[in-house]
């Protein structure tokens, strides 16, 4: 397996601006999350999904920000309209909770570094 | 209100010694916690996962201890080498997510 796939790595867009940042999770893995990473807050958990399903998004920091997982291979965090206070580094992870998966933790991508100008 | 805290501040150590890594937290009752490694540019890594009912778990030059009256778990690399210098990351579970700490920056002086 190739792990989790995000795409864009860079992103840099101007204020306003809608971006569309991409996740693949691991084939069978039945939880997905979004993070963002700052140096001043570490990482925080947006949203997660389990069997596609969003099951929390009190992380998700106001309306300009939603996330979909239209089916279990691909999810998306849009921000709409973008800011600069959303520059960041955002990771998707999937992990199988289930059947006894956490030991396994958490596989995270590679992550999405957005700067919004 | 919630809170995890790693050593603030960076921590620089001869290569051969022990580096010893401390992850507290308020307001939490894990069931589990993770330690994670992150390096530049790259997302984390998972390392090891011990449960509450654990005080120790090893894995190769890795030991995880967890004291839950203490609320305070620690990670151990022994025998450092410069190939572990990284961010390490602690993770405790609140139901199905994992809450991070903001990390530790350890450096491995050859």
């Amino acid at each position: 397996d190739a792990g989790v796939i995000q795409s864009p790595r860079h992103e840099v867009t101007e204020m306003g601006q809608e971006v569309t940042l991409r996740c693949k999770p691991i084939s069978g893995h039945d939880y997905l999350f979004w993070y963002r990473q700052t140096m001043m807050r570490g990482l925080e958990l947006l949203i997660y999904f389990n069997n596609n399903v969003p099951i929390d998004d009190s992380g998700m920091p106001e309306d300009r920000f939603s996330a979909k997982m239209p089916n279990a291979s691909f999810s998306t965090l849009k921000i709409q309209p973008s800011e600069p206070r959303d520059s960041a580094v955002y990771f998707c992870a999937s992990s199988l909770l289930s059947r006894g998966g956490i030991d396994y933790g958490y596989t995270f991508g590679s992550g999405t570094r957005l700067t919004v100008v | 209100s919630q809170k995890i805290e790693q050593n603030s501040e960076a921590l620089n150590i001869q290569e051969g010694k022990t580096a010893t890594l401390t992850c507290n937290y308020t307001n939490y009752s894990p069931a589990y916690l993770q330690w994670y490694r992150q390096d530049p540019g790259r997302g984390p890594v998972f390392l090891l996962l011990i449960r509450e009912n654990e005080k120790e778990k090893r894995k190769e030059r890795l030991k995880v201890t967890f004291d839950t009256t203490l609320k305070q778990s620690l990670f151990h690399i022994t025998a450092s080498q410069p190939a572990d210098s990284a961010t390490y990351l602690c993770a405790l579970d609140s139901g199905n997510q994992f809450y991070f700490g903001t990390g530790t920056s350890l450096t491995v002086i050859p």
